[in-house]
């Protein structure tokens, strides 16, 4: 099926660093949607995008909504160990009751202590 | 926030059973849940959407038959794999939606099924 281009796949980083991350699609997407994956556990969802030009912050996770609505970035300030899991993007197309998420294929941060 | 619970939460089964498979919103109604499979250190890949009182849309490549979902209630959906198989193991994971929400999905815990 069709997925976002995320990247980048994996990161290795010291703690304390600052982590960027982002996603892109060649389609117009009207929600983005960002979440973080720890193993053997379902998604949680971090921020969700609603707008284009959007920035939205949750502690110290920031994520913005591409002006041109087909891509979308997240990032962590000041990493600290806990933040280490999957973080997935995910982008909804079009309208309807039943519109499908579109999901990137995630980046798996580390952060060494 | 919103809180989607599945169970069981992990299950081994042997070859040729059905397993069942539940996801409750907890503290929301929910019309339309999601049935995600995902593989070690992949993305989720969506099976099918259920919506409460309907039967459900199956993703391409996906058995119906294999695959029963059903969406009873506006805070239960079931998901059954009959006459599992080694190549059924997985993780899989519901999401569902609030029914006032504008598109946000909550997930479940997750449920790890190993087929002998």
């Amino acid at each position: 099926g069709q997925q976002l281009n995320q990247s980048p796949q994996s990161m290795f980083i010291q703690e304390g660093e600052d982590v960027s991350m982002n996603c892109t699609s060649s389609s117009i997407f009207n929600t983005w949607l960002w979440y973080k994956q720890e193993p053997g556990e379902g998604p949680v969802l971090l921020i969700a995008l609603y707008k284009a030009g959007e920035l939205t912050s949750n502690g110290r996770l920031t994520a913005q909504f591409g002006i041109t609505r087909k891509d979308s970035f997240l990032n962590i300030s000041a990493s600290i160990p806990s933040d280490v899991g999957i973080y997935f993007c995910a982008g909804r197309l079009g309208a309807g009751n039943n519109r499908k998420l579109i999901w990137g294929l995630g980046t798996s941060l580390a952060v060494n202590p | 926030g919103a809180v989607v619970s599945q169970h069981p939460s992990w299950v081994i089964c042997k070859s040729g059973t059905s397993v069942k498979i539940e996801c409750r919103s907890l503290d929301f109604q929910a019309t339309t849940m999601f049935w995600y499979r995902q593989f070690p250190k992949q993305s989720l890949m969506l099976m099918a959407t259920s919506n409460e009182g309907s039967k459900a849309t199956y993703e391409q490549g996906v058995e119906k038959d294999k695959f029963l979902i059903n969406h009873a209630s506006l805070t239960l959906s079931t998901l059954t794999v009959t006459s599992a198989h080694p190549e059924d193991s997985s993780f899989y994971i519901c999401s569902a939606r609030k029914t006032e929400n504008t598109g946000e999905l909550f997930f479940g815990e997750g449920s790890r099924l190993t087929v002998l």
